[in-house]
C-alpha cells in the first residue's frame, strides 16, 4: 500500500523567499505530525495535527512557519521568509493513532536548501 | 539533560556479531519506545516498539525496557553489513509527544 508521500524531495531557494512542503499522510491515519532534521542531527518537532482537534504548535520555531490540514488528509508546512538556518530535512510522519502502541511512519522528506 | 540520550558512536562491530545499542529517556511517565533505523540520505524507518518491561524478539532483533531505570536498548543479532545505519531511539511522551534521541551510528564490518 501506500506510505506517507512528501513532495518536493529537494527544493533550493534563495533566502528571503517563502517555500511551501507537502505531505500526504497514509490513508486513515488520523495523526500527522511535521519533524526537521539538521545535518546529523535527531529529529526536531514542529508540529501535530489529530483529527479535527486544534494542531499542536509547540515546536515551531518562529512565527515565519506555519502548517495546515485540509480536510484530515493532505497537509501543507509554509516557511515565509526563508533564512539560510532553515535548510534542513523536513519530514512527515502519520499514524493510525496517537495510542503507545501506535508508530509512526515516515515520508521520504523534502530536503531544502537556502542559498 | 537531554530527554531521550543515546550513544552517538560510531559503534563498530564485525559481520556476525551482537551489536548492542541503549537509549535512556529522562520522563517517567513515558508510556512507549520506538528503535528507528535511518540509512544516509533515507528516511527513519519502524523496527519495533516495546511497551511493557522485559524483552521483545522480532527475528534478529531484541528490544529491551527497564522502566525503573529509565533504559531501553536494541540487540541485533548475527549483525549484517546491510545492518549499517543511524539507529535513532523515539520515546512517546504523549500523543503529541515523540521525543527522538539524536541517533547511534552504527557500522558492521565484513
Amino acid at each position: 500500500g501506500a506510505g506517507v508521500s512528501q513532495s518536493p524531495s529537494n527544493k533550493v531557494t534563495e533566502k528571503g523567499k517563502d517555500v511551501e512542503l507537502r505531505c500526504d499522510p497514509i490513508s486513515g491515519h488520523t495523526a500527522l505530525y511535521w519533524y526537521r532534521q539538521s545535518l546529523g542531527q535527531g529529529l526536531e518537532f514542529l508540529i501535530y495535527f489529530q483529527g479535527n482537534s486544534a494542531p499542536d504548535k509547540s515546536g515551531l520555531p518562529s512565527d515565519r512557519f506555519s502548517a495546515e490540514r485540509t480536510g484530515g488528509s493532505v497537509s501543507t508546512l509554509t516557511i515565509q521568509r526563508t533564512q539560510q538556518e532553515d535548510s534542513a530535512v523536513y519530514l512527515c510522519a502519520s499514524s493510525l493513532g496517537t495510542g503507545p502502541s501506535q508508530p509512526q511512519h515516515f515520508g521520504d522528506g523534502t530536503r531544502l536548501s537556502i542559498l | 539533560q537531554k530527554e531521550v540520550e543515546q550513544n552517538s558512536g560510531p559503534l563498530s562491530v564485525p559481520e556476525g556479531a551482537i551489536a548492542s545499542l541503549n537509549c535512556t529517556y529522562s520522563d517517567r511517565g513515558s508510556q512507549s519506545f520506538f528503535w528507528y533505523r535511518q540509512y544516509s540520505g533515507k528516511s527513519p524507518e519502524l523496527i519495533m516498539f516495546i511497551y511493557s518491561n522485559g524483552d521483545k524478539e522480532d527475528g534478529r532483533f531484541t528490544a529491551q525496557l527497564n522502566k525503573a531505570s529509565q533504559y531501553v536498548s536494541l540487540l541485533i543479532r548475527d549483525s549484517q553489513p546491510s545492518d549499517s545505519a543511524t539507529y535513532l531511539c523515539a520515546v512517546r511522551m504523549g500523543p503529541s509527544d515523540m521525543r527522538f534521541g539524536a541517533g547511534t551510528r552504527l557500522t558492521v564490518k565484513p
